[in-house]
């Protein structure tokens, strides 16, 4: 199993710019996450999915969207590009439930490390 | 303050050594419970989900406490490869398996 892919893993984008951060899980997760993380912030949450057809903002939403047309997909959309984008940017995904009342962990997938200029 | 809150780091000790990683968080809706590791510059890894009844996992060991909102991660025999970041992580199951990190603590494991 490939796991949780993200493609591309680097990218160098101008501002103003628009692109795709894509993410594939081959395990029939439910459950999707996009996470930002930059120096000193720890990983921070942009949007998140609880099944196909179901999104939700997270804790930094602002200049992304995305959408869930599939199980196994989830892309997220730079709208227009800004400096403060610039981030090592991860997708993860996790089944539900989970043993024991505990929940299943996420899968993260290598990361995309974007650079806006 | 934040929702997860870690021990601040850097922790360096010597291989052999037995470290212990504290953790706290504020929302009671926090229903699961892990300790991830990330290596620099690569994604968090699972290291051990946390039970309500603590578990151990090698050399490994988490316990949590509900009522103080505690979690912790001993790690016994430290190796020079446990040196990594080790993220306190909690997963609200009813509100869309969102995760909430902690800052992370770096340890770094010296010959």
């Amino acid at each position: 199993n490939a796991g949780v892919t993200q493609t591309p893993k680097f990218q160098v984008l101008k501002t103003g710019q628009s692109m795709t951060l894509q993410c594939a899980q081959d395990m029939n997760h439910e459950y999707m996450s996009w996470y930002r993380q930059d120096p000193g912030m720890g990983l921070r949450l942009i949007h998140y999915s609880v099944g196909a057809g179901i999104t939700d903002q997270g804790e930094v939403p602002n200049g992304y969207n995305v959408s869930r047309s599939t199980t196994e997909d989830f892309p997220l959309r730079l709208l227009s590009a800004a400096p403060s984008q610039t981030s090592v940017y991860f997708c993860a995904s996790s089944g539900t439930g989970g043993g024991q009342g505990v929940g299943y962990g996420y899968t993260f997938g290598s990361g995309t490390r974007l650079t806006v200029v | 303050r934040k929702e997860v809150e870690q021990d601040p780091g850097p922790f360096n000790v010597p291989e052999g050594a037995t470290v212990a990683f504290n953790c706290t968080y504020s929302n009671s809706a926090s229903q699961s419970f892990f300790w991830y590791r990330q290596d620099c510059r690569k994604e968090p890894k699972l290291l051990m989900s946390v039970y309500s009844s603590g578990n151990e996992d090698g050399r490994f060991t988490a316990q949590l406490n509900r009522a103080s909102q505690y979690i912790s991660l001993l790690i016994r025999d430290s190796k020079l490869s446990d040196s990594a970041t080790y993220l306190c992580v909690v997963k609200r199951n009813n509100q869309g398996g969102k995760l909430i990190f902690g800052q992370g603590t770096e340890l770094s494991v010296k010959p």
